[in-house]
Formats: C-alpha cells, sequence, structure tokens
C-alpha cells in the first residue's frame, strides 16, 4: 500500500512552458485534491475530485487544469507557467464520506512537488 | 465560511519544556478540527482530529489539544519537546464537503 504517491519530487520551468504534476493514490478514495503551499499562507485548494469524471474549482485554480479519468489518478496541468507558480505542490486523497453521512474524513497527503518557474 | 488563525507564526522552546501552539477559529457553529505536522521536506501528517466527542482530544506523539468554544480556540500542547518535534504545525477547518482550510502555518523550533 504506496498511499498517496507524486512524482516529480523537484521541477524547474521557464516562463511559458507547460507540464503535468502526476498524483496516484492505491487507497480507492474518492476524494482526490491538489493544494498548493507557500511560505506563511498554509496550503491553498486548486482544485480538488469528488470521483471519476468530476472536477471542481478551489480557492485558487486560475493558471491549472485537471482531469479524473480513474479513481486513482489525478494529475494537475500547468498550461503555461509563470513564475507566481513557483510552489511546493501536494496532492491529498480521503474516502467522501463516513459511516452515518459525515464528510469529514483524514485526508492523506503525499509528499509534495517542488516547482520552481523562471 | 468555517476559518481558522494561527496566532504564532514561530514558536521557540528549549528542550524538556512544554509546547503551546495556538489556533483560534471563526464558525457559526462547533465545526471540527484538525491539526497536521509537516516535517522538513516532508508531506503532512495527522497529529490529531476535534470531531465533538470530547473537548481534550489525545494526538500521536505525547500532542494534545482542547476545545474551547467559549474562546474560540484549539490550541496544540505537549508537556515536554523533543528535539523531533521541530516542524511547521497546522491548524485545519473542513469546510463544505471535503475541503479543508489551513492556517497559516507555526514553525516550531527546539533548541537543545
Amino acid at each position: 500500500n504506496a498511499g498517496v504517491t507524486q512524482t516529480p519530487k523537484f521541477q524547474v520551468l521557464k516562463t511559458g512552458q507547460s507540464m503535468t504534476l502526476q498524483c496516484a493514490q492505491d487507497m480507492n478514495h474518492e476524494y482526490m485534491s491538489w493544494y498548493r503551499q507557500d511560505p506563511g499562507m498554509g496550503l491553498r485548494l486548486i482544485h480538488y475530485s469528488v470521483g471519476a469524471g468530476i472536477t471542481d474549482q478551489g480557492e485558487v485554480p486560475n493558471g491549472y487544469n485537471v482531469s479524473r479519468s480513474t479513481t486513482e489518478d489525478f494529475p494537475l496541468r500547468l498550461l503555461s507557467a509563470a513564475p507566481s507558480q513557483t510552489s511546493v505542490y501536494f496532492c491529498a486523497s480521503s474516502y467522501l464520506r463516513l459511516a452515518g453521512g459525515r464528510t469529514n474524513n483524514e485526508q492523506f497527503f503525499g509528499p509534495g512537488t517542488r516547482l520552481t518557474v523562471l | 465560511a468555517q476559518s481558522v488563525t494561527q496566532l504564532d507564526s514561530h514558536v521557540s522552546v528549549s528542550e524538556g519544556t512544554p509546547v503551546l501552539l495556538r489556533c483560534n477559529y471563526s464558525s457559526s457553529y462547533s465545526p471540527s478540527l484538525f491539526w497536521y505536522v509537516q516535517h522538513p521536506n516532508k508531506g503532512l501528517q495527522l497529529l490529531l482530529k476535534y470531531t465533538s466527542a470530547a473537548t481534550l482530544v489525545k494526538g500521536i506523539n505525547g500532542f494534545e489539544a482542547e476545545f474551547k468554544k467559549s474562546e474560540t480556540s484549539f490550541h496544540l500542547t505537549k508537556p515536554s519537546a523533543h528535539m523531533s518535534d521541530a516542524a511547521e504545525y497546522f491548524c485545519v477547518v473542513p469546510n463544505a464537503g471535503n475541503m479543508l482550510t489551513f492556517g497559516g502555518g507555526t514553525r516550531l523550533m527546539v533548541k537543545p
């Protein structure tokens, strides 16, 4: 059971380049999400998905695209990288509902991808 | 929407002394609340969670937190700091569905 995995661990891009950050989980979690972490700001939600084929925007979605074709994978695409997207990116997953209908489940985080845009 | 505020961006303690990391929340009702820890260059790990079952919550590695509705606080404490506790700590509140809202984080430094 690998949990949540992310690749690559580090990436340097030039302004205007595109790339895809990969995220995969093997826990059969319905919910997956992407956060970015910037100093002093905690983590901010970029996009999330409640199941295959369903995605929605979080707090800071501009400049990023996502898709969810399988339960396991939730890639994050940067269409045209900008220096403001220099950050550490975390993917997380969880079950969507607890027994009894509650939705506040523990989220499991990947190790992160450190992205620098020059 | 619910939110959390971590009152200290940095806390420095000596090894063996108590730890207090402060978090206040903003909510119109009693929310669920979490504390996550992030060790250097690592992902986030759940320390403990409050889900209204008991106001004093015990977590991993000797940490605990007390939910105080009258003070809208959920401070994280540990009686005796260890060098391995040096990390960044996040107070977190879930919003609609599974979305998490993070505080700004508190970096804990432990001096020998």
